[in-house]
């Protein structure tokens, strides 16, 4: 059975960069891509961007300029590097496998969550 | 972007209901549609993918469907473990984009 972990600091500053890391058990990264997808407080879901098995990354333009995402085969974890974070920022972070191809795909497993809120 | 909206935002129903939600695209996107449901405080889970085809281990009282841009979830008898929020999402073409939900109360 697949397992998502999303881990990483809870606050952080405005102006400075979110960093969260998806560990992922029972599954090996470099088979499927990789997704994150944050959830503002009682509002619906963004998502964010992925990455591939190869580490080629695609990027929801909205957040393009201020997201890295990476893949770390060896740890067999994913990251997201989001950075001049503002309030706006503060959502649930979630990680999640994308299965499929071709547009017929789907977030199958996904992790619990991660709440970030952006405070000084 | 491909913008997905949902009727009704909210609905009131009952154990045993049968209860319809409609997702609709702003463009063409095949079949390439998405169901999830999600409960408080707890992660989206997929019930439904390709507009019609369940996901493994989710009751077959969920169904989909589509009409043109036009799709449907369909809860065929509402039980209590089916109060959420549920959202559709579109896998046609990046950036993925998903609804803004449909919240299923008790009456």
């Amino acid at each position: 059975q697949v397992q998502l972990q999303e881990s990483g600091p809870g606050l952080v500053k405005p102006s400075e960069t979110l960093s969260l890391t998806c560990t992922v058990s029972g599954g090996s990264v470099t088979s499927y891509y990789w997704s994150w997808i944050r959830q503002p407080p009682g509002r619906g879901l963004e998502w964010i961007g992925l990455v591939y098995n190869n580490g080629n990354t695609n990027y929801n333009p909205s957040l393009k300029s201020r997201v890295t995402i990476s893949v770390d085969t060896s740890k067999n974890q994913f990251s997201l590097k989001l950075s001049s974070v503002t309030a706006a920022d503060t959502a649930v972070y979630y990680c999640a496998r994308r299965k499929g191809n071709g547009g017929d795909d789907y977030f199958d497993y996904w992790g619990q969550g991660t709440l970030v809120t952006v405070s000084s | 972007d491909i913008q997905m909206t949902q009727s009704p935002s909210s609905l009131s129903a009952s154990v045993g209901d049968r209860v319809t939600i409609t997702c609709r695209a702003s463009q063409s996107i095949g079949r390439y549609l998405n169901w999830y449901q999600q409960k408080p405080g707890k992660a989206p889970n997929l019930l439904i993918y390709a507009t019609s085809i369940l996901q493994s281990g989710v009751p077959s009282r969920f169904s989909g469907s589509e009409s043109g841009t036009d799709f449907t979830l369909t809860i065929s008898s509402l039980q209590p473990e089916d109060f959420a929020t549920y959202y559709c999402q579109q896998s046609y073409s990046t950036p993925f984009t998903f609804g803004p939900g449909t919240k299923v109360h008790i009456k």
